[in-house]
């Protein structure tokens, strides 16, 4: 069974960097897929933020692409999300999820975290 | 940026009535469409891929179709589990994944 599970700091104050490991179970990384990162502020929709392969190779959402950074690493079995220069905008629950190559679908998620930007 | 638009965006219906979302592209995005389930506190759920196939051990009163930029979600008949937000999204523009604004079922 694939599961994935988000942990980091549940506070971040403005201005600074987002950081967050999503870690990867029943699966190996290295096996393929994409995996991925996805938000929602409270009470609204999803907003995907971006997506690496175990390559290493990345795609990122243009509009959050300049402050992102989404990084690997195949021996621990984690991803990791990096944010900079955040502002009250990016309180959000982030998640990680699979997704599928072909479909570009996200089959497994993570169960979420919640990064509150506030001073 | 394709943009998606969901109707409509909140819904009343009645267990065992048969439900329609739709979901429309703002350009053709072939079948590159998935609609996902989210529960209140939860994390969304894969329910369609590629615009009509079911997800493994999704319920078959789930159904997708559509194809361009014209979707729909069929739930045939609603069971009291059904009750949740609804979501579509589009993967054929990478990178730039975008999801429709959501449609909430709940209960009349």
């Amino acid at each position: 069974q694939v599961q994935l599970q988000e942990s980091g700091p549940g506070l971040v104050k403005p201005s600074e960097t987002l950081s967050l490991t999503c870690t990867v179970s029943g699966y190996s990384i290295s096996s393929g897929y994409f995996w991925g990162w996805i938000r929602q502020p409270p009470g609204k929709g999803l907003e995907w933020i971006g997506s690496i392969y175990h390559s290493g190779s990345t795609y990122y959402n243009p509009s959050l692409k300049s402050r992102v950074t989404i990084s690997v690493d195949t021996s621990k079995n984690q991803f990791s999300l990096k944010l900079s220069s955040v502002t009250a905008a990016d309180t959000a629950v982030y998640y990680c999820a699979r997704e599928d190559v072909g479909t570009a679908s996200f089959d497994y998620w993570g169960r979420g975290a919640l990064v509150t930007v506030s001073s | 940026d394709i943009q998606m638009t969901q109707s409509p965006s909140s819904l009343s219906a009645s267990v065992g009535d048969r439900v329609t979302i739709t979901c429309r592209a703002s350009q053709s995005i072939s079948s590159y469409l998935n609609w996902y389930q989210q529960k209140p506190g939860k994390a969304p759920k894969l329910l369609i891929y590629a615009a009509s196939s079911l997800q493994r051990g999704v319920p078959s009163r789930f159904s997708g179709s559509g194809s361009g930029t014209d979707f729909t979600l069929t739930i045939s008949s609603l069971q009291p589990e059904d009750f949740a937000t609804y979501y579509c999204q589009q993967s054929n523009s990478s990178p730039g994944y975008t999801f429709g604004q959501g449609t909430k079922l709940e209960i009349k």
